[in-house]
């Protein structure tokens, strides 16, 4: 069964600062991986997708790789501002019609 | 256009009653998905739609849940003797093809009394 982690659960910086999220999935054969934004009371705003064969993505000051091999994927953050605060979640695909494993997302604040 | 929208936003209800949580989806999906999730924890998990059917529905936690999809489009969640566990936020998402990006809808937060 596939386990989505992700550390810190909570995270504090002060404005400007890059900063890097951690996911881990116990199940390295993965179809796709997602990065999700969650605002307080709202859904889930898809931030990056990484098909299982890509390294990286990109767009604007987001960065995600993904190393099928360790299980693991980052999400950095670059020159953090506080409209970044949100919680942020990684989810696996395991096939192209499956569900998503979410993790249990990370609570990031930016401190102006 | 519009996104995933989700009525009602929020319902409190009587422990044993029965409730029903509905979904529109974009228009055009065809995939449909359903998920919970507790305070502090990520989504997981109930029932996903390809056109009418239901693809899998292996995250319904017992038989007091059921989903439907009669028409391809709207799908509406149904909970049957409601217990103070069902308390939670209940997700809908939709995606073009089983394959593509999945959209959320902004949620329906259950209380159960």
């Amino acid at each position: 069964k596939q386990e989505v982690t992700q550390i810190p659960a909570a995270l504090s910086v002060p404005e400007g600062e890059n900063l890097v999220l951690n996911c881990s999935f116990t199940d390295s054969a993965i179809y796709n991986l997602q990065w999700f934004r969650q605002d307080p009371g709202k859904g889930l705003t898809s931030l990056l997708l990484i098909q299982s064969s890509q390294r990286e993505q990109t767009s604007g000051r987001l960065n995600a790789s993904l190393d099928k091999s360790s299980g693991r994927s980052t999400l950095y953050i670059a020159a953090s501002q506080p409209g970044d605060s949100a919680t942020y979640l990684c989810a696996v695909k395991k096939g192209p019609a499956q569900k998503l494993v979410f993790g249990q997302g990370t609570r990031l604040t930016i401190n102006p | 256009g519009a996104g995933v929208s989700q009525t009602p936003s929020n319902k409190v209800t009587e422990k044993g009653k029965y409730v029903e949580l509905r979904c529109d989806p974009i228009s055009g999906h065809t995939a449909l998905y359903w998920y919970r999730q507790s305070l502090g924890q990520g989504p997981e998990f109930l029932i996903y739609f390809q056109g009418t059917g239901a693809a899998d529905d292996s995250g319904l936690p017992n038989d007091r849940f059921f989903a439907v999809r009669p028409e391809g489009s709207v799908s509406t969640l149904k909970i049957q003797r409601t217990e103070r566990g069902d308390s939670a936020v209940y997700l809908c998402a939709s995606s073009l093809l089983t394959t593509d990006t999945q959209y959320f809808g902004p949620g329906t937060r259950l209380t159960v009394l």
